[in-house]
């Protein structure tokens, strides 16, 4: 069993701070990592992917990849309240399923 | 808009029945999930499938069958409802090595 492992939180930041959020992983031979957001009740939904070593930006959001260290992370610039959430990691084993880490839970304080 | 959809998003049973949750996609997508979500505990794999007729188990299969008979549905079974089955049900579909829809999710409550 390949496994995704997060620090369960909660992480608190103060607003307009960065928000850092990490994610390590087991399978050597993951391609593609995936960074989902989920509020309290609601579904999760898709934020980030990343399948290159480096770095990749959307917005207010940068994922961060480390092949050679299994590590996946997550920045997020100038948090807002309405970050507050569970951010969950993922990559895909072989071909058939997403694992999930159990998410780390973000509170974005005013 | 892609969509993958559940037909409830609540559903109150009784112990004992059996309860059938549909989940359908419209991206015709080779795999599907079925999870269960429970405070504390993450996101838990029940059942998947990647092709028509195919199913295979996840992480906690017992107490749950699922059925594929068309390529864009994909059912959870709950042969007999127990309380410990009480939780948020979320199904979700991708092409392989790309983004996972969820559905809205469906909170079952069994009395």
């Amino acid at each position: 069993q390949k496994e995704v492992e997060q620090n369960s939180g909660p992480l608190s930041v103060p607003e307009g701070a960065i928000a850092s959020l990490n994610c390590t992983y087991s399978d050597r031979g993951s391609q593609s990592f995936f960074w989902y957001r989920q509020y309290s009740g609601k579904s999760p939904e898709l934020i980030m992917f990343i399948y290159s070593n480096g770095d990749k930006e959307d917005g207010r959001f940068t994922a961060q990849l480390n092949k050679a260290s299994q590590y996946v992370s997550l920045l997020i610039r100038d948090s807002q309240p309405s970050d507050s959430a569970t951010y969950l990691c993922a990559n895909w084993e072989g071909f058939q399923k997403l694992v999930f880490g159990t998410g780390t839970r973000l509170l974005v304080s005013p | 808009d892609v969509k993958v959809t559940q037909s409830s998003r609540y559903l109150v049973k009784r112990t004992g029945e059996k309860v059938f949750l549909e989940c359908v996609q419209d991206m015709d997508h080779e795999n599907m999930f079925w999870y269960r979500q429970d405070p504390g505990l993450g996101l838990r794999l029940i059942y998947f499938s990647y092709d028509v007729k195919m199913k295979e188990k996840g992480d906690i299969p017992e107490g749950y069958s699922v059925s594929r008979e068309k390529k864009e549905r994909f059912s959870l079974i709950l042969e007999s409802a127990s309380t410990n089955q009480t939780s948020m049900y979320l199904c979700a579909s991708a092409q392989s090595h790309n983004e996972q829809f969820f559905g809205p999710g469906t909170r079952l409550t069994v009395l």
